[in-house]
């Protein structure tokens, strides 16, 4: 069975501009959790996605947007780039998105803001 | 609110030394509590997890046991290889936080042959 996969891998773009990244959960998982990652402020949960639905924020600015598909993949949009926003981007999947349910990583997106 | 405080690297062994990264959390409730591995360049990978007091968690020689009553989670293994060189994160999950994991700030351990 196919992990998680997440598109692109890496990206470069320059403050002020928008992106958007991708994540495809495992077959059959209905779940897609996004975690920012970076050296200062380490692992921090962005929001999940549940059948199509935002089920849990983190504490991150509005600017920081996410939906999913009816085939569970799901993208996260970041609008108006800052330098901080600079960071390795991690999608989860889980099957039911349930408190026993396990959360399976993909490779990340590395986004570099210029 | 919900957090984990693992032992500040970077951790740097010899090869067939023995491993104990330590990690204690605080959160409400009886969390589910994990151990994630990095290698360069990849995503996380689940080592190991526990979701209830006294169960202990194993994969690939690794293990760490669940103790509530010092609210800890420490990651052992008795003898290291030099593939096991990573990164190394304690997460909790709550059940109020569904999908929500709160991940300690990462150990870096570096096997020397």
């Amino acid at each position: 069975k196919a992990g998680v996969t997440q598109t692109p891998r890496y990206l470069i773009k320059t403050r002020g501009q928008q992106v958007t990244l991708s994540c495809s959960p495992i077959s059959g998982h209905r779940s897609v959790s996004w975690y920012q990652q970076t050296p200062g402020q380490g692992l921090q949960f962005l929001f999940e996605y549940f059948s199509e639905t935002q089920r849990n924020k983190g504490n991150f600015p509005g600017r920081f947007s996410g939906r999913q598909f009816s085939n569970s993949r799901s993208e996260m949009n970041v609008s108006t780039l800052e330098l901080g926003d600079s960071a390795l981007y991690l999608c989860a999947s889980s099957l039911l998105g349930s408190g026993s349910d396990t959360q399976y990583f993909g490779p990340g997106t590395r986004l570099t803001v210029l | 609110g919900d957090s984990v405080t693992q032992m500040e690297g970077p951790v740097t062994l010899s090869e067939e030394a023995f491993l104990t990264i330590n990690c204690t959390y605080t959160a409400t409730g009886y969390p589910s509590l994990f151990w994630y591995v990095q290698y360069p360049g990849e995503g996380l990978q689940l080592l190991l997890k526990a979701t209830k007091a006294d169960d202990k968690g194993s994969n690939k020689g690794f293990e760490a046991t669940y103790r509530k009553e010092t609210t800890s989670f420490h990651l052992e293994k008795g003898s290291v290889q030099v593939s096991d060189s990573a990164v190394y994160f304690c997460a909790l999950r709550t059940l109020q936080g569904a999908q929500k994991l709160v991940f300690g700030q990462g150990t870096r351990l570096t096997i020397n042959p």
